[in-house]
């Protein structure tokens, strides 16, 4: 099925670095949300947009909307050891109740 | 802690057989939706239940099917699995009519199919 497309497949950065990861997709998505999955879990929203150009902040976490409606990323600042995990963007293309759409996630290291 | 639960959280099985997959909702959400989420990948929607009937599905067979009690809780069936049936079955509970960001993931069934 279709997926959003991330990359690369895996990104190792050292604590207190900042990091970005972004998001294409080749159609139009509504909505945009980032999740981290951690080990044995399910995923977690980290942040919701709802508003091409929307930029939007959670802590050290923010994430644009993109103009087209075509990409989003996100920035996560001053990274921390509980920053691993995998990173999946999803997009929600009809109403409220619509399925999400993810990509195969980025997962980030983190080095002390 | 999402409030939503699933079982069993790993179960083995061979190729062939039929499987249930177990999911309670969160208190107040009446609304489940099912993904598959193979090694490596994103998860993939397989379908939503809501008032008890399936309310959109997406590419998978028939043999994946699903029900929804009247307490909202749901199963994900599926038959004559196949090896690459194996995946995190991942159950989401929502409120009718809210958006993506309403969505609660439970920690999954880890199927394992030999």
């Amino acid at each position: 099925g279709q997926q959003l497309n991330q990359s690369p497949q895996s990104m190792f950065i050292q604590e207190g670095e900042d990091v970005s990861m972004n998001c294409t997709s080749s159609s139009i998505f509504n909505t945009w949300l980032w999740y981290k999955q951690d080990p044995g879990e399910g995923p977690v929203l980290l942040i919701a947009l709802y508003k091409a150009g929307e930029l939007t902040s959670n802590g050290r976490l923010t994430a644009q909307f993109g103009i087209t409606r075509k990409d989003s990323f996100l920035n996560i600042s001053a990274s921390i050891p509980s920053d691993v995990g995998i990173y999946f963007c999803a997009g929600q293309k009809g109403g409220a109740n619509s399925k999400l759409t993810f990509g195969k996630g980025i997962t980030l290291s983190v080095r002390p | 802690e999402t409030g939503v639960t699933q079982s069993p959280t790993h179960l083995i099985k061979t190729r062939g057989q039929q499987v249930t997959l177990r999911c309670s909702s969160q208190s107040g959400h009446n609304t489940v939706s099912w993904y598959q989420q193979a090694l490596g990948q994103g998860p993939q929607f397989i379908f939503q239940y809501y008032r008890e009937e399936e309310n959109g599905r997406g590419n998978f067979p028939p043999r994946f099917s699903g029900l929804q009690f009247p307490n909202y809780s749901s199963e994900l069936n599926v038959n004559a699995l196949e090896l690459d049936d194996s995946a995190l079955y991942l159950c989401a509970s929502s409120l009718s009519g809210a958006r993506g960001e309403k969505l609660f993931f439970g920690s999954g069934t880890q199927l394992s199919v030999l």
